[in-house]
C-alpha cells in the first residue's frame, strides 16, 4: 500500500519554463489537496478537488493550474515559472473519519522540492 | 478567517526534560484539530485528532489536549528520536480543507 506517491522528488526549473507535478494515490479517497511549504510560513493550500470532477482553488492559486484527472490522480501546473514559487509541494488525499461531523483524516505524500532559478 | 498560532516556534530540550507545545486557534466552528509530525525531507505524518474540549489522546511519550481556543502537545521525558518539526491543523466547519500553523521545532539532545 503505497499511500501518496509524487513525482518527481526534486526539479530545477528556469524562470518561464512549465512542469506539471504528479500526484497518485491508491487509498480510494474522494478528496485531494495540493499544499506548498515554504521556511516560516507553514503550509498553505493552493487547490484542492473534493471529488472527481470538482476542484476550488485554496490560499495561494495565482500562477497554478490542476487537473483531477480521475479519483487517484491529481496534478499541479506550473505555465510559466517564478522563483516566488521556489518551495515543497505537498499533496494529499483524505477520507471521511466520522460521517456524522464531517471530520476528515489526511494522508500526505513526501513532497517535491522544487527550485525556479 | 481561520488562524492557527503555534508557539514557541524553536525548542531544545534535553533527553529527559518534558515539556509542552501550544497550538492556539480562531474559528468559527471546528471541526477538528490535528497535530502532525515531520522530519526533514519527507510529509507530515499524522500523530492525533481532537474534536471536543476536554479531550486527551496519548501516543508514546505524545499527549494532546484540547480546549475551546487552544490545544496542547505534551512530550514527556522525551528522547533525541522525538526531535522533528511539530504542526497542528484545524479543520473548520463545512470545509474538508486544513488551516495549518506555522509549526514548532523539536531538538532533543542527548
Amino acid at each position: 500500500n503505497a499511500g501518496v506517491t509524487q513525482t518527481p522528488k526534486f526539479q530545477v526549473l528556469k524562470t518561464g519554463q512549465s512542469m506539471t507535478l504528479q500526484c497518485a494515490q491508491d487509498m480510494n479517497h474522494n478528496s485531494m489537496y495540493w499544499y506548498r511549504q515554504d521556511p516560516g510560513m507553514g503550509l498553505r493550500l493552493i487547490y484542492y478537488s473534493a471529488s472527481e470532477g470538482t476542484t476550488d482553488k485554496g490560499e495561494v492559486p495565482n500562477g497554478y493550474n490542476v487537473s483531477r484527472l480521475n479519483k487517484r490522480e491529481f496534478s499541479l501546473r506550473l505555465e510559466s515559472a517564478a522563483p516566488s514559487q521556489t518551495s515543497v509541494y505537498f499533496c494529499a488525499s483524505s477520507e471521511v473519519l466520522v460521517l456524522a461531523t464531517g471530520l476528515y483524516g489526511y494522508t500526505f505524500g513526501s513532497g517535491t522540492r522544487l527550485t525556479v532559478v | 478567517e481561520d488562524q492557527v498560532t503555534q508557539s514557541p516556534e524553536a525548542l531544545r530540550l534535553q533527553e529527559g526534560e518534558s515539556s509542552s507545545l501550544n497550538c492556539s486557534y480562531t474559528v468559527s466552528g471546528l471541526r477538528g484539530l490535528f497535530w502532525y509530525r515531520q522530519d526533514p525531507g519527507k510529509g507530515p505524518e499524522f500523530l492525533f485528532t481532537l474534536y471536543s474540549a476536554g479531550e486527551e489522546k496519548e501516543k508514546e511519550r505524545l499527549k494532546a489536549t484540547l480546549t475551546k481556543k487552544e490545544s496542547f502537545l505534551h512530550i514527556t521525558a522525551p528522547k533525541p528520536e522525538d526531535s522533528a518539526t511539530y504542526l497542528c491543523a484545524v479543520q473548520d466547519t463545512g470545509y474538508s480543507t486544513l488551516t495549518f500553523g506555522k509549526g514548532t521545532m523539536l531538538l532533543v539532545s542527548p
